[in-house]
């Protein structure tokens, strides 16, 4: 079965910097997933991204916060920019596989 | 528009009893339905989902899940719950196979000795 590689893993950030996530998928996929998942809460899709186009952003998400890439078939990063304490979640990258969704392990982003 | 309900933010089962998590949808066309369960510091696995054909699907982990479009549901259930249950879990609804899902708050099973 596919593999969805995301890192880092975790991170502690000064407020007003900038954390880029990184998604590697172990084979071709069209369509990427971000979504943001705050404390106790469920999962919030931020935005869809498919390869050679632009990011297509969900309400209340904006590319000036969460500029997204997709260079290739199997790659895609999300920044979370300018940070404050609100955005501190955790963020997932999910893809679209013959079986389903498959999400990677998420990214604990806390900032202080 | 989609929507999920899951009914019960928590909810707590001996081991060996059976387990049942409800989930209710909303959708304006015919409904592509998931659950996936997420352990503690863990990203999301997918347990089972239904796309066309029979209603009652069986998923990884002994668990199934049968859709009503009667009652707009699509419940998760187990014989005999384990230890290793012990997660949350989340019901999610598309649109297409290939759309972007719209999860329920999602539910904590916890199993007890």
């Amino acid at each position: 079965s596919a593999v969805i590689s995301q890192k880092p893993s975790r991170d502690i950030c000064q407020r007003g910097t900038s954390l880029t996530i990184q998604c590697q998928v172990d084979s071709q996929v069209t369509m990427m997933f971000w979504y943001r998942q705050q404390p106790g809460q469920s999962l919030t899709l931020i935005a869809t991204a498919n390869q050679g186009s632009e990011a297509t952003y969900e309400s209340g998400f904006v590319i000036d916060k969460f500029p997204i890439s997709r260079p290739n078939l199997t790659f895609s990063t999300l920044t979370v920019s300018n940070m404050s304490p609100e955005d501190s979640s955790i963020y997932l990258c999910s893809a679209l596989l013959n079986y389903g969704y498959t999400f990677g392990s998420g990214t604990r982003l806390t900032v202080v | 528009a989609q929507s999920v309900t899951q009914l019960g933010s928590h909810v707590s089962v001996s081991e060996g009893a059976l387990v049942l998590l409800r989930c209710n949808y909303s959708s304006s066309v015919p409904p592509y339905l998931f659950w996936y369960v997420q352990y503690p510091n863990q990203g999301l696995q997918l347990l089972l989902k239904y796309t066309t054909g029979a209603t009652l699907v069986k998923g990884i982990n002994g668990f199934e899940a049968e859709f009503k479009k009667s009652e707009t549901s699509f419940h998760l259930t187990k014989p005999s719950a384990h230890m290793s249950d012990a997660a949350e879990y989340f019901c999610a609804v598309s649109d297409t196979n290939a759309g972007k899902s719209t999860f329920g708050d999602g539910t904590t099973l916890t199993v007890k000795p």
